[in-house]
């Protein structure tokens, strides 16, 4: 079946320590994306990439890092810079001409 | 800039009862609408669409119309059941300039559905 994993469904990390989330899509999409979600405040964009080797900053950027090498895999880091870590993490990916974006199943980031 | 408003919630209702979750959006131009749903601990999934003025999406059940002249794309069911709980977003995605990719979110609404 096509679709997104992320791994781990849950995460906790001690302050200070950098994390990386993993996301992977078969779907063969193009563009692939990285949102962040807290309670009452819908999603907001982190990082999105149209193409491999190349990403663009969202409206959140700060604190935040990916990497593209593949088509498949668009990994996020959480750096000790960003400093309110604690939130649920949303990937997703589509066709570059494509209307709709496919979500993952999104990790829950804890940090103490 | 692009923006999306929504009805707050939460809304509650009984089973097969009317809901209706309201969207407005400012943009330029004609945006595609969507509705994406979440259930608990989860990621979204994509509920409806429209790509134009006066289109209708539908989906489950689910219904909303791009209404252009009041910028709005409600989410209208007939009858919702108690797997309908879960948090309904709205969202817009540009169709010209360079942000075409974007999607814009509304807050989300808490829909809970009791029997």
């Amino acid at each position: 079946d096509g679709g997104i994993t992320q791994s781990p469904k849950y995460l906790f990390r001690k302050e200070g320590q950098n994390v990386t989330l993993s996301c992977e899509q078969n779907l063969n999409h193009d563009a692939m994306y990285w949102y962040r979600q807290d309670p009452g405040q819908g999603l907001r964009l982190i990082y999105y990439s149209q193409i491999v080797n190349d990403f663009q900053k969202g409206d959140i950027a700060e604190g935040y890092s990916v990497s593209r090498e593949k088509k498949e895999s668009f990994p996020l880091t959480v750096t000790s810079a960003q400093k309110n870590p604690t939130a649920f993490y949303l990937c997703a990916s589509s066709s570059l001409q494509g209307y709709e974006q496919y979500f993952g199943p999104g990790t829950r980031l804890t940090v103490t | 800039g692009d923006s999306v408003t929504q009805m707050e919630g939460p809304v509650t209702l009984s089973e097969e009862a009317f809901l209706t979750i309201n969207c407005t959006y400012t943009a330029t131009g004609y945006p595609s609408l969507f509705w994406y749903v979440q259930y608990p601990g989860e990621g979204l999934q994509l509920l409806l669409k429209a790509t134009k003025a006066d289109d209708k999406g539908s989906n489950k059940g689910f219904e909303a119309t791009y209404r252009k002249e009041t910028t709005s794309f409600h989410l209208e069911k007939g009858s919702v059941q108690v797997s309908d709980s879960a948090v309904y977003f709205c969202a817009l995605r540009p169709n010209s300039g360079g942000s075409n990719y974007k999607l814009t979110f509304g807050k989300g609404t808490l829909l809970t559905v009791n029997p």
